[in-house]
């Protein structure tokens, strides 16, 4: 079926290293994406999101990719920082879902090392 | 200004029990979405309540049911609980009278974790 997944479970980046978080989905129709940040025992928090009629959005330290060619989303991180360490969704919008109503994929986890 | 809260934190129950999970919204927010996370698992739209009313709901079964408040504080009602309803639920909220379609950003709380016996 269509769904929203991520390309790698965990991700070991050195501190002060850049992160990259892929993120594949197959629904073509989906027009709207967004990237959430889950710190162990605390709720997801927005980081950025980016719209199909654009190829890439940065925002502080983070940039987000689109592909709409091979439907692929990444979320870059720049200069990793230990506080970085979390879990990182991707999320959808389908146009036929009501708004808020997001497809997560089954997050990365980032460990950040020393 | 306070975020959203919801209670209670942790929550133990055995099979065929009910459990109610609360959620009150950021200040000034009319909507409230409900979302699962199963352990290991990304979040599953669960429901989302705007001006006291469900607007949309994920595809789980009738047991789930919820409902939102003329304060705008919402409730999650889990019946007949199974051993896989043992998950984290999220609650979150947005305005989407400042926000509209311009953001998909939702306010989420720190979660009730619901754990079936």
């Amino acid at each position: 079926g269509e769904s929203v997944g991520l390309h790698l479970p965990t991700l070991s980046v050195q501190e002060g290293d850049n992160s990259i978080i892929n993120c594949a989905y197959s629904n073509s129709a989906s027009d709207y994406f967004i990237w959430y940040k889950q710190e162990s025992g605390k709720g997801p928090q927005f980081i950025i999101d980016i719209r199909s009629n654009m190829d890439k959005r940065q925002g502080q330290r983070v940039t987000v990719l689109l592909n709409k060619t091979v439907k692929h989303l990444s979320l870059q991180i720049a200069a990793t920082q230990p506080g970085d360490s979390a879990v990182y969704f991707c999320a959808e919008n389908r146009p036929t879902d009501s708004w808020g109503k997001f497809q997560f994929g089954a997050g990365t986890q980032v460990v950040v090392t020393p | 200004e306070a975020g959203v809260t919801q209670s209670p934190t942790h929550l133990i129950k055995t099979r065929g029990q009910q459990a109610t999970l609360r959620c009150s919204p950021i200040s000034g927010h009319t909507s409230v979405y409900w979302y699962q996370q199963a352990l290991g698992l990304g979040l599953q739209f669960l429901l989302w309540y705007d001006e006291g009313e469900e607007r949309n709901r994920g595809n789980f079964p009738p047991r789930f049911s919820g409902r939102q408040f003329p304060n705008y504080s919402s409730e999650l009602n889990v019946n007949a609980l199974e051993l896989e309803d043992s998950a984290l639920y999220l609650c979150a909220s947005r305005n989407p009278g400042t926000s509209g379609t311009n953001t998909g950003e939702l306010f989420f709380g720190e979660g009730s974790r619901l754990t079936v016996l």
